[in-house]
């Protein structure tokens, strides 16, 4: 069965400091990713997504995601957070064979520090 | 540009009660959801629909019925509201497969 894992619950960085989230998956073939983000009081938005192709994925809002097929992982990065980037970021992993739903993380909440 | 539109943003239930939650999206997106969402669980899906008229049970659909009558709306109905169905609610559509998901605001409901 396919699952997603967040290993961070919460993360707590400094303003301008690089960022890292954690995501690793579970699945047989070749995984559909993505990487939302949740301001509070807010829908989901989708920050980037990986298909195929280029293992390195530029997103929204200077982010980016690296797939690791050897680590079953997708982990988000960010070389300067700013304040506003203090959100809720989901990964989910999609399956064709599945009608297209997706299997979301429990989410990682970003906390910035001044 | 309203994207996808969910009411009501609260509300409380007695245990038993019924109700609707609505959505409505103006984007002509066939592919739409109900998930819901619960502290250190991530996203649940309820029910989606690929189309209207087709509808079909997700991860978690006990206790939720829906329908899809028309392009624009998917309304999510709690028959005999349970403790356990408080939670927050989001709709959210695409134009199919894999493509961007658009998320509503969230509906927080609450059952006492």
């Amino acid at each position: 069965a396919q699952s997603v894992t967040q290993p961070d619950i919460h993360i707590t960085v400094s303003e301008g400091a690089s960022l890292e989230l954690r995501c690793n998956y579970s699945y047989g073939a070749t995984p559909y990713l993505f990487w939302y983000v949740q301001s509070p009081g807010q829908g989901l938005q989708l920050l980037l997504k990986y298909f195929s192709g280029d293992t390195l994925v530029q997103g929204i809002k200077g982010f980016e995601a690296e797939f690791k097929r050897s680590q079953s992982s997708f982990n988000l990065r960010k070389p300067s957070v700013h304040w506003s980037d203090a959100a809720e970021y989901f990964c989910a992993v999609g399956a064709k064979d599945s009608n297209y739903q997706l299997i979301w993380g429990a989410g990682t909440k970003l906390i910035i520090k001044p | 540009n309203a994207g996808v539109t969910q009411t009501p943003k609260f509300r409380i239930l007695k245990i038993g009660q019924s109700m609707t939650l609505q959505c409505t999206q103006d984007m002509n997106h066939n592919y739409m959801y109900w998930y819901r969402q619960d502290p250190g669980m991530g996203l649940k899906l309820i029910y989606y629909s690929v189309g209207a008229g087709i509808t079909d049970k997700g991860e978690v659909p006990n206790g939720y019925n829906v329908s899809r009558s028309t392009t624009e709306d998917f309304p999510l109905r709690l028959e005999l509201a349970a403790p356990s169905q408080t939670s927050v609610y989001f709709c959210a559509s695409t134009h199919g497969g894999f493509g961007e998901l658009f998320f509503g605001e969230g509906s927080r409901l609450t059952v006492l």
